[in-house]
């Protein structure tokens, strides 16, 4: 089976970093993704992970340690428009290319 | 063209009625998929399709009939629904070969409200 915890809420204050953790159990795993939700829209893909380091593209970095079973997105200068959901995503070993989904952290942007 | 597109944006249906929902890619995406979104809770998975074949039913009931025509439409139809199907529905597609990430494009969603 496949367990995926993040936080649920985190505030931060504009222009500062965040970091959003994300751990997984699966029994099988090809791969990591993060995707944003802002309220009513569909989910927008941010970042992929599937060998362990940090990938960094633009204000937004994720980091994957595949023996730990652990990631965290990290958003630099935050802007009042990062204010939205976080969702971590796991692709078992041997999908369809489906992804499961944890729940989402909701961040907060205040000024 | 990066775009998957859902139609109708929003449904209100009774519980008696029959209606589709319609999500269309031109990416040249062999999978695509249909999840399904409650309010505050992620996207969960109910059908993926595979160069145009079903190959996951996550024991979605039968009132929920995918149909994918070719490689660029996915359907949704709906018949007897009820109060508690409604939800956000997402359409996504992604990529299949190993070369690339494999992420989903996500469509807008067709927002379904069953009375």
């Amino acid at each position: 089976g496949q367990n995926i915890d993040q936080p649920t809420e985190m505030t931060a204050t504009e222009g500062a970093i965040v970091q959003i953790n994300c751990t997984y159990q699966t029994s099988g795993f090809n791969g990591l993704f993060w995707y944003q939700q802002h309220a009513g829209e569909a989910p927008t893909f941010l970042s992929y992970n599937v060998l362990d380091g940090l990938e960094e593209k633009g204000r937004f970095s994720s980091f994957l340690s595949r023996s730990k079973g652990y990631s965290y997105l990290l958003l630099k200068e935050l802007q009042m428009k990062d204010s939205a959901s976080y969702l971590c995503a796991v692709r078992p070993r041997g999908s369809q290319g489906n992804l499961i989904f944890g729940k989402g952290t909701k961040l907060s942007v205040k000024p | 063209d990066t775009e998957v597109t859902q139609t109708p944006k929003h449904l209100v249906m009774g519980m008696t009625n029959k209606k589709s929902l319609k999500c269309e890619q031109h990416m040249g995406h062999r999978a695509m998929y249909w999840y399904k979104q409650k309010a505050k809770k992620p996207p969960e998975l109910m059908f993926v399709y595979s160069y145009e074949k079903l190959s996951i039913n996550e024991s979605v009931p039968s009132r929920f009939s995918p149909e994918c025509p070719n490689s660029s439409l996915l359907n949704l139809h709906l018949h007897a629904l009820q109060p508690e199907d409604s939800a956000l529905y997402l359409c996504a597609s992604s990529q299949l070969d190993t070369a690339n990430t494999g992420e989903l494009f996500f469509g807008e969603g067709s927002r379904l409200t069953v009375l």
